[in-house]
């Protein structure tokens, strides 16, 4: 069974540029999580999806946005771009919406620097 | 605010000694998660704790979870130089559709031989 997807894995762009990640969920997960990771703040939730629609947003700011698809696959977006961004984003699935008692799966990240 | 609170920080032992690593929450949070991550790796999911008295096993790993006092535990068991690593607690807490994970900063341990 094949686990959370992210992509890309690496990647480096300008300040004030905007980036776009992906995360296919494991197959059957209909909820999927973006977290940022940082050495300076640690782990932040920063939305859910489910059913497409976004279910709880963290505290960070409109430059950070996302979406979900019909097949459960998610991107998130970052505009304009600043230094501080550089982190791991971590997309997590699970089964149920809310993580209705089920394990929360992580995928491999994308690591963001930002130049 | 739900926060997460974990201690110690950076735990270096001895292979072959036990210790425990603690985790404190500052609202009510009906369940538990415990995580493994290892440099440059994602999140493993080691356990998800569900109700108050809850405890789980997994080789030389032990989780439980007190939810009166808001204190979950991880105990290592004879430590193994494989399970160095940095351990993550995070709490649940909403409802329904409101549930997002608050983690802890992670306690990042060195087993040395």
């Amino acid at each position: 069974k094949a686990g959370v997807t992210q992509t890309p894995r690496y990647l480096i762009k300008t300040r004030g540029q905007q980036v776009t990640l992906s995360c296919s969920p494991i197959s059957g997960h209909r909820s999927v999580s973006w977290y940022q990771q940082t050495p300076g703040q640690g782990l932040q939730f920063l939305f859910e999806y489910f059913s497409e629609t976004q279910r709880n947003k963290g505290n960070f700011p409109g430059r950070f946005s996302g979406r979900q698809f019909s097949n459960s696959r998610s991107e998130m977006n970052v505009s304009t771009l600043e230094l501080g961004d550089s982190a791991l984003y971590l997309c997590a699935s699970s089964l149920k919406q809310g993580y209705s008692g089920n394990t929360i799966y992580f995928g491999e990240g994308s690591w963001l620097t930002v130049v | 605010e739900l926060k997460v609170e974990q201690n110690p920080l950076f735990l270096s032992m001895q292979e072959g000694k036990n210790y425990t690593i603690y985790c404190n929450y500052s609202t009510t949070s009906d369940r538990l998660y415990w995580y493994r991550q290892d440099p440059g790796k994602s999140l493993e999911s080691l356990f998800v704790l569900l109700s108050n008295g809850a405890v789980k096993q997994e080789g030389r790993l032990m989780a439980s979870l007190d939810t009166k006092a808001r204190l979950s535990t991880l105990h290592i068991t004879a430590a193994v130089h494989d399970l160095s690593a940095t351990y993550f607690c995070a709490a649940s807490n909403g409802a329904g559709s409101a549930r997002q994970l608050t983690f802890g900063s992670g306690t990042q341990l060195t087993v040395l031989p």
